[in-house]
């Protein structure tokens, strides 16, 4: 079973608008929340992080929100750049854990 | 800085052959963790080093995987035999340890791509 599930295999966004990445987790244990980005031939790179302490984390261009309630998260990009063409992958790890537990990534694209 | 190296990069090799895998983790680094991404899905946990002790290797698939990490420096992820499902991405992460706070930033090295024929 899929603890963590980004339903969107792939997004197109217009370079200066805004990109706006979902994910879903099942698990109530989640207490820390994370986005990766990754590029070919790469490993993940961390971009931001959210504790379940919180609804909302800011970072640049970068901002991540978290509805508990509904179990979802969703980070959002603004304005988006051509160098923000990666796959981004939403990942969980639950208290005490140090393990990180990933979704299946999407795969945004931005157009000049 | 050095970031998370992992060689080799690629390495093809037919069913039933033994490959290992390194890791060279950040330096001052207690955990290292093992990832596998299968044919473009989830990067799934495998284990997690804390210095030299197996603090949680509930993601090994089965006994044909075996990890060491010698001294608590680099790691090593031995596949005997390997088999078509084992084909795919091997990540190694590493991270500091810092008590108290929430899961320690993970940092990536750039993957290991095995292919098992």
């Amino acid at each position: 079973d899929q603890q963590v599930k980004q339903n969107s295999p792939s997004l197109s966004v217009q370079e200066g608008r805004i990109s706006i990445l979902n994910c879903d987790y099942t698990n109530s244990m989640f207490d820390y929340f994370l986005w990766y980005k990754k590029y070919p031939a790469e490993g993940p790179t961390f971009l931001i992080s959210i504790s379940s302490i919180k609804d909302k984390n800011e970072d640049g261009r970068f901002t991540v929100f978290l509805n508990k309630s509904a179990k979802h998260l969703s980070l959002h990009i603004v304005p988006s750049q051509p160098g923000d063409s990666a796959v981004y992958f939403c990942a969980a790890s639950a208290l005490g854990a140090q393990k990180l537990v990933f979704g299946q990534g999407t795969r945004l694209t931005i157009n000049p | 800085e050095a970031g998370v190296t992992q060689f080799p990069s690629h390495s093809v090799i037919e069913k039933g052959q033994t490959v290992t895998l390194r890791c060279d983790p950040i330096s001052g680094h207690d955990n290292l963790y093992w990832y596998r991404r299968v044919m473009g899905k989830e990067i799934k946990f495998l284990l997690h080093f804390v210095k030299e002790s197996k603090q949680d290797e509930s993601g090994m698939p089965n006994n044909r995987f075996l990890a060491e990490r010698t001294g608590g420096t680099y790691s090593t992820l031995k596949v005997q035999p390997a088999e078509l499902e084992d084909s795919g991405v091997y990540f190694c992460a590493s991270s500091q340890d810092n008590p108290g706070k929430y899961t320690d930033t993970q940092y990536f090295g750039p993957g290991t791509r095995l292919t098992v024929l």
